[in-house]
């Protein structure tokens, strides 16, 4: 019955090896966001798509991208992760008309 | 640009206590959202409000959203230990378009004492 899916739940990569984490959703909304979240911090926006409309925060690093093929799925790619890196990153959802944002579990992100 | 005070940062309370949290802001909400957080998760929607003046209950919990749009609060009954989390409170104004971003608080972290 999961509606934001998020995979892996924990991922190792090494410093400067590209990573791509992703998240699905079964709710068929229209908006899906990526949140940075480091620890005792809240959740920080990095982008987010309306439909297919990218749009992307100002202080979002240029090593920060992301993809959305379909509705359904969508991906962060960070192209070379740096030890700051390391954080939680969460995808949520909403759907059109609808302020309610639903969170996946998130993916915790370690970079050796 | 917007900025969210939640309070208290932490609480260490003893089981069966009531518990109380609120935020406060510098600019008006059209939407206030109350999330919980446990170690090592995403947050999960606890209450969602919509309207000024609006008071909604979800089992143990009351939220309500103030009548200026600046504030809200989160009440929790009689606490058990699962209650144990971090407690986000996070506004939303609406502006047109596609841009529907929340502004999160810095979080509530309860601890309950069995």
């Amino acid at each position: 019955d999961a509606m934001v899916i998020q995979n892996p739940r924990y991922q190792v990569t090494q410093f400067g090896k590209p990573v791509t984490l992703s998240c699905s959703q079964t709710l068929n909304h229209n908006v899906m966001y990526w949140y940075q979240q480091k620890s005792s911090q809240a959740p920080k926006l990095l982008f987010h798509y309306y439909d297919k409309d990218f749009n992307n925060e100002a202080d979002t690093p240029d090593n920060f991208q992301s993809r959305r093929p379909n509705t359904s799925f969508c991906f962060l790619d960070i192209r070379s992760p740096g030890l700051g890196d390391a954080a939680m990153y969460l995808c949520a959802t909403r759907r059109r008309g609808v302020e309610t944002q639903y969170f996946g579990p998130g993916t915790r992100l370690l970079v050796l | 640009g917007q900025q969210l005070n939640q309070s208290p940062q932490s609480m260490f309370i003893q089981e069966g206590e009531d518990v109380s949290m609120n935020c406060t802001s510098s600019s008006i909400f059209n939407t206030w959202l109350w999330y919980k957080q446990d170690p090592g998760e995403g947050p999960v929607l606890l209450i969602a409000l919509y309207k000024a003046g609006e008071l909604t209950s979800n089992g143990r919990l009351t939220a309500q959203f103030g009548i200026t749009r600046k504030d809200s609060f989160l009440n929790i009954s009689a606490s058990i230990p699962s209650d144990v989390g971090i407690y986000f409170c996070a506004g939303q104004l609406s502006s047109g378009g596609s841009n529907y971003k929340l502004t999160f608080g810095k979080g509530t972290l309860l601890t309950v004492n069995p």
